[in-house]
């Protein structure tokens, strides 16, 4: 079965730190961008970063930029997204979610696949 | 930041019958548009993209159209598992948004 599989989830305190990985089961996507976007009953589906085929291009969303680092391991088959200084405002569900852009400097920016998501929630 | 808006927030619809939803931008998306269903407790699910291009693997009763600005998904004839929340999507511009969403349910 083709499917992401997000993993690393779990309350943490406000300033705290979260690792989150996507895993490719039955899905290649060493050749893709890769997405994180997150979902919360209040300000809905929200985009949050991005990282091209080989690593070399990352970009994020306002409200996370400076904080989240998206990374990749291809022979892992693997995305990351480190999360620092955590807030309340952070908590969601993050999915990720493939590109189906091959190229290394032009996403589509539409998503196909998702993972299944997981909660990220932070508070005291 | 481009705004999505989508109308109605609910739709109440018989099996069978046709859908049509609808989702504004507030900015010119040159058919860079993406629609999603989404089930609870489950991830989105790409069904349009492209404005009016089907995603592999769904079915033809499924369609989009639309202007540069006004968008709509049209289901031909419901069934029961199309009942969840659709979601518009613009990657015309950076930041990509989505809207709110419409949640269609059984009448």
């Amino acid at each position: 079965e083709v499917q992401l599989v997000e993993s690393g989830g779990g309350l943490v305190q406000p300033g705290g730190s979260l690792r989150l990985s996507c895993v490719g089961s039955g899905i290649g996507l060493s050749s893709y961008w890769m997405h994180w976007v997150r979902q919360d009953p209040a300000k809905g589906l929200v985009w949050v970063a991005r990282i091209n085929r080989d690593g070399s291009i990352m970009d994020y969303g306002d409200t996370v930029k400076g904080r989240f680092t998206i990374s990749r391991d291809n022979a892992k088959n693997t995305v990351f997204l480190q999360m620092n200084s955590l807030t309340t405002e952070d908590t969601a569900v993050y999915y990720c979610a493939r590109d189906h852009s091959t190229s290394t400097f032009v996403p589509f920016n539409w998503f196909a696949p998702w993972g299944q998501g997981t909660l990220v929630t932070v508070s005291s | 930041e481009i705004v999505m808006t989508h109308s109605p927030a609910t739709l109440s619809v018989s099996p069978g019958e046709r859908a049509t939803l609808s989702c504004r931008a507030s900015e010119s998306l040159d058919n860079k548009l993406a629609w999603y269903q989404q089930k609870p407790g489950l991830a989105p699910r790409l069904l349009i993209y492209a404005k009016s291009t089907r995603a592999t693997g769904v079915p033809a009763r499924f369609s989009g159209s639309g202007t540069e600005t006004e968008f709509t998904l049209t289901i031909s004839s419901l069934q029961p598992e199309d009942f969840a929340m659709y979601f518009c999507q613009q990657y015309n511009s950076w930041p990509y948004t989505f809207g709110q969403g419409t949640k269609l349910e059984i009448k």
